[in-house]
């Protein structure tokens, strides 16, 4: 497709179970975001892929969370052990090499843990 | 640690009303400063950019200019319109060596006719 594809578009599930929020980036985009966005809360940082480089996880609010990105373009963020503060929208975004900080954003996978 | 500050919202108004959306920012280098704008049930896209101090961003109306000394960018449009109803999000990016960007909480524009 056109832009950064994000599924599931929405997702309920039971506090302690895991989740798996897939995302698939504009072709040709080597850098790929994670951010949270929660209700008044704006956009948390959780994880950025460049290319080969090691990812920079420090936004990752705990180790129950984890993403991964194979083969360079589609990426896996997963939560384990759901708990209610975990919902919320989460948005995949991408770049081209060289960006000087435009975006490209998905529409978001939102999470609703009851 | 690098921040951005929006001012809270929601904000409403009449069209053809003046608007401004405060941003303030706190980061240790550079940074390069954003508008971000996210239309009802659409994704956020970028909305305008200025990348060093003076420097004024524009789009669709929209203008923010880049002040060092205040540590400000704030955005601004003379006359809004209806269809300017969105959230919009003030961002950083500190280091041009990551493109992770720092966001504001987001301020909601409502305009109504």
């Amino acid at each position: 497709g056109a832009g950064v594809s994000q599924s599931p578009s929405n997702k309920v599930t039971e506090k302690g179970k895991d989740v798996e929020l897939r995302c698939d980036p504009i072709s040709g985009h080597t850098a790929l975001y994670w951010y949270r966005q929660s209700l008044g809360q704006g956009l948390e940082f959780l994880i950025y892929f460049q290319g080969n480089s090691a990812p920079d996880k420090s936004g990752l609010p705990s180790d129950r969370f984890s993403a991964e990105r194979t083969g360079g373009s589609v990426s896996t963020l997963t939560i384990q052990r759901t708990q209610q503060e975990d919902s919320a929208v989460y948005l995949c975004a991408s770049s081209f090499p060289g960006s000087t900080g435009e975006l490209f954003f998905g529409e978001g996978s939102r999470l609703t843990v009851l | 640690g690098d921040s951005v500050t929006q001012m809270e919202g929601p904000v409403t108004l009449s069209e053809e009303a003046f608007l401004t959306i405060n941003c303030t920012y706190t980061a240790t280098g550079y940074p390069s400063l954003f508008w971000y704008v996210q239309y009802p049930g659409e994704g956020l896209q970028l909305l305008l950019k200025a990348t060093k101090a003076d420097d004024k961003g524009s789009n669709k109306g929209f203008e923010a200019t880049y002040r060092k000394e205040t540590t400000s960018f704030h955005l601004e449009k003379g006359s809004v319109q209806v269809s300017d109803s969105a959230v919009y999000f003030c961002a950083l990016r500190v280091s041009s060596n990551t493109g992770k960007l720092i966001f504001g909480q987001g301020t909601t524009l409502q305009v109504k006719p």
